[in-house]
């Protein structure tokens, strides 16, 4: 069945990177997605690929997908405190269009 | 990007009582709608998906008497939850996708606390 795994939990000092991985199951993904939720709000896209790519770079964020692995990161450079959020990823199926699947979100706390 | 609002953001109600949620794509038209649920510090959980114009698609495990869709026009939706218990209490959230935008991307609305004493 569809599944998606992350940590729950990372705490990092300010000015470090973060890495925020993620595991699925489903071989027919078509997207990947990791979205930030601040607390009591909604979610906000901060990046996407498609699966046929291997990374994607977006200002301070820089998603690797492993395919043969079902292993998606995601990585914030130079991380601030405005990055404290959950993190959760996502990803849509062939054929079932536009329904994600969440993993249960990574808890990010960034500490100066 | 496109904006997708949600009314009201927190309500709290009497346990019997129904609450009704909307759910709006403001500058763009969502032919789709999805309905998630959040509980304290755990993942979404899609609920239901949304037509317009036809009957919603309820996930497994989730009753659709309960939790009542209705997909009025192209740019709202709504979800009542009906005889509503404590244990609905919960956030739920919404999104729609626009696809003449970014890959299959979906715009969340900023979600409703809904609390049943």
């Amino acid at each position: 069945g569809e599944d998606v795994e992350q940590s729950l939990f990372l705490s990092v000092r300010e000015g470090d990177s973060s890495v925020i991985n993620c595991t699925y199951t489903d071989s027919s993904s078509t997207y990947l997605y990791w979205y930030k939720q601040e607390p009591g709000a909604g979610l906000q896209l901060l990046t996407y690929i498609f699966s046929n790519m291997d990374m994607k770079q977006d200002q301070r964020l820089t998603v690797l997908l492993n395919k043969k692995d079902k292993h998606l990161s995601l990585r914030i450079a130079d991380t601030q405190t405005g990055d404290s959020a959950i993190y959760f990823c996502a990803e849509t199926l062939s054929g079932g269009y536009n329904k994600l699947i969440f993993g249960a979100g990574t808890r990010l706390a960034v500490h100066p | 990007g496109a904006v997708v609002s949600q009314h009201p953001s927190r309500v709290i109600c009497k346990s019997g009582t129904s609450v009704k949620i909307e759910c709006r794509s403001l500058d763009f038209q969502a032919t789709t709608m999805f309905w998630y649920r959040q509980f304290p510090k755990q993942s979404l959980m899609l609920m239901a998906t949304s037509n317009e114009g036809s009957k919603a698609t309820y996930e497994q495990g989730v009753e659709k008497d309960k939790f009542l869709i209705n997909h009025a026009s192209l740019t709202l939706s709504t979800l009542t939850v009906t005889s509503a218990h404590p244990e609905d209490s919960s956030f739920y959230i919404c999104s729609a996708p626009q696809t003449s935008g970014r890959a299959n991307e979906q715009f969340f609305g900023p979600g409703t606390r809904l609390t049943v004493l």
